[in-house]
């Protein structure tokens, strides 16, 4: 199975400092389709997970441009440039390539 | 608007079956891939099953496989996940994701508790 080992496993910031999350993967997850399926979602407190970037660097489109996502084969990083209140919960790294499809352990973002 | 409705939890047995199913609104649903995930009482998430649009491919996480049974009906917009033989270590939200690949959407989950 696939390993996503991300980190940190938390972030304490105040609003405006940017964040870094990294991802990485036991594998490469460039599929034979030529597509890394490598998304990542934010589950805020309380509520069920919801989008932020798949494909590694594709944002959703109500996802605020704050938000960057990078990486290749097996090493991924998730951005905020500047962090506002409603960031805060944990970040997921999620691998879609390969079966059984696995998690990152989680970032919690905590706010100063 | 896209929506995802879990429903079928609640308490049961070790050893006991349950059938969730979620109720997909606001897009095609025969036209999309679709995933279980759970989430045990404070802890991460975990991938547990996904099908293809038309069922002809599904897969189990190792955990699960043998006991669970992912299926649809795209008749009824509707995907299942029968859950037979469980264990404590079942005990999980479990959300139903859209998107064999990016699960790019999610339900509010439904909870399955597993207690004698």
């Amino acid at each position: 199975d696939v390993v996503m080992t991300q980190t940190p496993v938390s972030l304490s910031l105040a609003i405006g400092q940017p964040a870094s999350i990294s991802c990485k993967s036991s594998q490469s997850l460039l599929g034979t389709s030529g597509k890394t399926f490598l998304n990542w979602i934010l589950q805020r407190p309380g509520q069920s997970p919801k989008r932020l970037i798949y494909q590694v660097s594709k944002l959703y489109s109500e996802v605020p441009d704050r938000f960057s996502g990078s990486g290749s084969e097996t090493e991924f990083t998730l951005k905020i440039s500047r962090v506002e209140a409603e960031d805060l919960g944990v970040y997921y790294c999620w691998q879609g390539t390969h079966f059984p499809q696995t998690f990152g352990g989680g970032t919690k973002l905590e706010l100063k | 608007e896209v929506q995802l409705v879990e429903s079928g939890g609640g308490l049961v047995q070790p050893g006991r079956s349950l059938k969730l199913s979620c109720l997909a609104s606001g897009f095609t649903f025969s036209n999309y891939g679709m995933n279980w995930i759970r989430q045990a009482p404070g802890k991460g998430l975990e991938w547990v099953a996904s099908i293809s649009s038309s069922s002809s491919y599904i897969y189990y996480a190792d955990t699960v496989k043998g006991r669970f049974t992912i299926s649809r009906d795209n008749a009824k917009n509707t995907l299942y996940l029968q859950m037979t033989s469980l264990r404590s270590e079942d005990t999980a939200l479990y959300y139903c994701a859209r998107s064999t690949y990016y699960g790019d959407y999610w339900g509010q989950g439904v909870m399955v508790t597993v207690s004698s």
